[in-house]
């Protein structure tokens, strides 16, 4: 089993719906977690961090955290073409330290 | 202001020979990381600095990898022999801080024939 596991999609939504995306993870060390978009053929670029559990909101985003089950969520309401890229979760049992990612959710968002 | 660059963006190897990738983190950054990421998968941590300091190497591979950053800015990552196992992007992120956020570069993408 692997550390975080995510469902590779890819995910296909028409315009405007609300995506959620989501990770499992077993090591319950794990405090910080984090959301990374990567568009083809670039580097991912930090979306939204948490740290232990909860909610927090980002314009379009919104990054759950539930720590007793072990699960993350990130949910893009009015989804955008331009939201069509890799999403990678990630989490460390430091803030800045050696992240672990799951291996990428695939959206594609249709006009 | 610039963001980190690396460079070559795509290179091609024969198997056994020598690569060298090159990171150019955000100028000021003090933390560089290094990852690969292999097709399909995210990126799994390969190894960091702290300025010139490599405090971490405990993803490389094996000992055919080697990474360094003499004066705490630019950073090298070699590849010797080079293996078809070894094909993958090769990212590069800075962070201005021990445990800010990283800044990713745009990967080197290296394929072993």
């Amino acid at each position: 089993q692997k550390e975080v596991e995510q469902d590779p999609g890819p995910l296909s939504v028409p315009e405007g719906a609300i995506v959620s995306l989501n990770c499992t993870y077993s090591n319950s060390a794990f405090q910080y977690f984090m959301w990374y978009r990567q568009y083809s053929r670039k580097g991912p670029e930090l979306l939204m961090y948490t740290y232990s559990s909860g909610n927090k909101e980002d314009g379009r985003f919104t990054a759950q955290v539930d720590k007793s089950s072990k699960y993350i969520s990130l949910f893009i309401r009015d989804s955008q073409p331009s939201d069509s890229a890799t999403y990678l979760c990630a989490m460390s049992e430091d803030y800045g330290q050696n992240f672990v990612f799951g291996p990428g959710t695939r959206l594609s968002v249709l006009p | 202001g610039a963001g980190v660059s690396q460079s070559p963006r795509y290179k091609v190897a024969k198997r056994g020979q020598d690569v060298a990738l090159r990171c150019d983190p955000i100028s000021g950054h003090v933390s560089l990381f290094w990852y690969q990421q292999a097709l399909g998968q995210g990126p799994e941590f390969l190894t960091y600095f702290q300025n010139e300091a490599q405090l971490d190497k405990s993803g490389l591979p094996s000992d055919r990898f080697f990474a360094e950053r003499p004066e705490g800015s630019v950073s090298t990552l070699k590849i010797q022999r080079t293996q078809q196992e070894d094909s993958a992007v090769y990212l590069c992120a800075s962070s201005p801080v021990l445990g800010g956020t990283q800044y990713f570069g745009p990967g080197t993408r290296l394929l072993v024939l």
